[in-house]
């Protein structure tokens, strides 16, 4: 158990219609990073969060957004889904200290989304 | 920018063969680390890596930072089937970038 817990595990709905997954990242972590995995594929980078803030972005579409709440929890809107949107949505969580390093990530269990 | 190359993409080995895998960088990475994926589930940390020419093991899987810090391997001896996932690496300076995984299948 990496301690970063995501909600639901499973999420099913149609085209068009709007979903939120929600992260809580392991305790004393400030860093939350958002990844998108679809079938057989690597890990996408969506969006990082430290400390309620934005700090990086990656392959984010305009119909996603994220934010991160002063407990830390974060989550993902995804919103005007469509069936290529169907994939396995990962949270991750780091410390969080200053400076410049790649910091270790621990990763929560995935949301599976299936859009039909 | 920083780009990661793992490979083998993918391997079918034999129950009780040693297997070898490894990642290189276009830069100078300060952290590397390795992950296993079972299908379904999240990545789980294996091994980190801070230091260059830094050797650790985790049971049966030893992993090495490469002195050149561009570059690390993992290393799985006497494999078994529960060894079978997709294994990344991600290593990084000032982020993390993650390879694109080596799938790999155990024969009983």
């Amino acid at each position: 158990d990496s301690g970063v817990t995501q909600t639901p595990k499973h999420l099913i709905t149609a085209t068009g219609q709007r979903v939120t997954l929600r992260c809580s990242p392991r305790s004393g972590d400030l860093s939350v990073y958002w990844y998108q995995q679809s079938l057989d594929q690597g890990l996408q980078f969506l969006i990082q969060y430290y400390n309620g803030e934005e700090r990086a972005k990656g392959n984010i579409l305009e119909r996603f957004s994220a934010q991160q709440f002063p407990d830390l929890h974060s989550e993902l809107n995804l919103s005007s889904l469509e069936l290529g949107d169907s994939a396995l949505y990962f949270c991750a969580s780091s410390v969080g200290l200053a400076g410049f390093s790649a910091e270790t990530q621990y990763f929560g269990p995935g949301t599976r989304l299936l859009v039909l | 920018g920083q780009q990661l190359n793992q490979s083998p993409q993918s391997m079918f080995i034999q129950e009780g063969e040693d297997v070898s895998m490894n990642c290189t960088s276009s830069s100078i990475f300060n952290t590397w680390l390795w992950y296993k994926q079972d299908p379904g589930e999240g990545p789980v940390l294996l091994i980190a890596l801070y230091k260059a020419g830094e050797l650790t093991s985790n049971g049966r899987l030893t992993a090495q930072f490469g002195i050149t810090r561009k570059d690390s391997f993992l290393n799985i001896s006497a494999s078994i089937p529960s060894d079978v996932g997709i294994y990344f690496c991600a290593g990084g300076y000032n982020k993390l970038i993650f390879g694109a995984g080596t799938r790999l299948a155990v024969h009983p």
